[in-house]
């Protein structure tokens, strides 16, 4: 089966830094995904990881470890915009996405 | 680039009437597009995976004939929910992939689904 963990809210100020954290296991690996989602809207893609590594995309940066099944998304210079539920999806067995429960973060002045 | 429109974005409906709703790539085109339920407070659920041309895939516990997908064009997938009842009221999402390129899914807005 498919098992994709990560917390399920966590609250940090405006102009900090938030690590959210994703374990997965899952059958097959294609890759791991996180989006963003605010409240009554779509998920928008903000990165992807299939290799091992840091993939660095302005204030947002993504962790992948295969070997630990251990993902993170780090946010830095917290805006008030940034408050939304943060996804980690991975692209597993037959090229599908399976979403963790999502993350919701509030950013607080 | 990478856009998905679905429609309606919103719609309300009685409890054994059926509605339909359209997921659309505007500028691009899509082997695959992607059905997902989303509660409230929950994350996405897989429903089905629609192939252009060929019969939906449908995931575990999703009745196929309740919940009809055709994906006619290599841009355009419906969803038909039959004989709705309240407990389907959701948040009714599809995506879109390429082609070809990369595993990345686009998604459209979604569809607000209430049942009374």
């Amino acid at each position: 089966g498919q098992n994709i963990d990560q917390p399920t809210e966590m609250t940090a100020t405006e102009g900090a830094i938030v690590q959210i954290n994703c374990t997965y296991q899952t059958s097959g690996f294609n890759g791991l995904f996180w989006y963003q989602q605010h409240a009554g809207e779509a998920p928008t893609f903000l990165s992807y990881n299939v290799l091992d590594g840091l993939e660095e995309k302005g204030r947002f940066s993504s962790f992948l470890s295969r070997s630990k099944g251990y993902s993170y998304l780090l946010l830095k210079e917290l805006q008030m915009k940034d408050s939304a539920s943060y996804l980690c999806a991975v692209n597993a067995a037959g090229n599908k996405l399976t979403f963790g429960g999502g993350t919701r973060v509030l950013v607080k002045p | 680039g990478a856009v998905v429109s679905q429609h309606p974005s919103w719609v309300i409906c009685k409890s054994g009437t059926s509605v339909k709703i359209e997921c659309r790539s505007l500028d691009f085109q899509a082997t695959t597009m992607f059905w997902y339920r989303q509660f409230p407070k929950q994350s996405l659920m897989l429903m089905a995976t629609s192939n252009e041309g060929s019969k939906a895939t449908y995931e575990q516990g999703v009745e196929k004939d309740k919940f009809l997908i055709n994906h006619a064009s290599l841009t355009l997938s419906t969803l038909t929910v039959t004989s709705a009842h309240p407990e389907d009221s959701s948040f009714y999402i599809c995506s879109a992939r390429f082609v070809s390129g990369p595993y990345e899914q686009y998604f459209g807005p979604g569809t607000r689904l209430t049942v009374t």
